[in-house]
């Protein structure tokens, strides 16, 4: 059984500071990590992918890779009250699978 | 509007009835799934379509599930005899192949269904 796992929150940050949130994998098989922003009563939207080990910038937003222990990271720099959303770490390997976490609910305090 | 569509966006039905929601992927993509997401989890893997063939389907989907995509364009999900614990919201997505990693979903609205 394929798992992904998240830190359900909520996490709270002050306005203007680092949100950094968390996932691990079970499946070392995996080859691609998705961060999905899930606002209340709406769809995913993907915010952003990585493949490769490493960190991957895309604006306020900064994925972190680490295939060797199994972990994916998410950073929001300068974190906004509309940044307040739940945050889904979704996985797949070379098949048609993707593997979604049960997301980490974040609110930025104004 | 060139996203994901889905319809209806809310269904309310007694139990025992059927239903059926549609979903309009993005024109270009031809792979299409099926999630469903209940308060408070992750969206969880139903079926997948690449253009009309149905591929993989979820070992925890009950046979009163069907799904289908003729011409490979959109796609139709039935539930038959619902029950109350199908009560959730069905999500969507499409997404294109372009490389053996390279590949993201986009997600429609989602069609919540309530069953009384």
């Amino acid at each position: 059984q394929k798992e992904v796992e998240q830190n359900s929150g909520p996490l709270s940050v002050p306005e203007g500071a680092i949100a950094s949130l968390n996932c691990t994998y079970s499946d070392r098989g995996s080859q691609s990590f998705f961060w999905y922003r899930q606002y209340s009563g709406k769809s995913p939207e993907l915010i952003m992918f990585i493949y490769s080990n490493g960190d991957k910038e895309d604006g306020r937003f900064t994925a972190q890779l680490n295939k060797a222990s199994q972990y994916v990271s998410l950073l929001i720099r300068d974190s906004q009250p509309s940044d307040s959303a739940t945050y889904l770490c979704a996985v797949k390997d070379y098949g048609q699978n993707f593997v979604f976490g049960p997301g980490t609910r974040l609110s930025v305090l104004p | 509007d060139t996203g994901v569509s889905q319809n209806p966006r809310h269904k309310i039905t007694k139990r025992g009835q059927n239903v059926t929601f549609r979903c309009d992927p993005i024109s270009e993509h031809n792979r299409l799934y099926w999630y469903r997401q209940t308060l408070g989890q992750g969206p969880e893997f139903l079926t997948y379509f690449q253009n009309e063939a149905q591929l993989e389907k979820s070992r925890l989907l009950s046979d009163r599930f069907s799904a289908e995509r003729p011409k490979g364009s959109f796609s139709t999900l039935e539930i038959q005899r619902t029950e109350q614990g199908d009560s959730a919201m069905y999500l969507c997505a499409s997404s294109r192949r372009v490389g053996p990693l390279q590949e993201t979903q986009y997600f429609g609205p989602g069609t919540r269904l309530l069953v009384l």
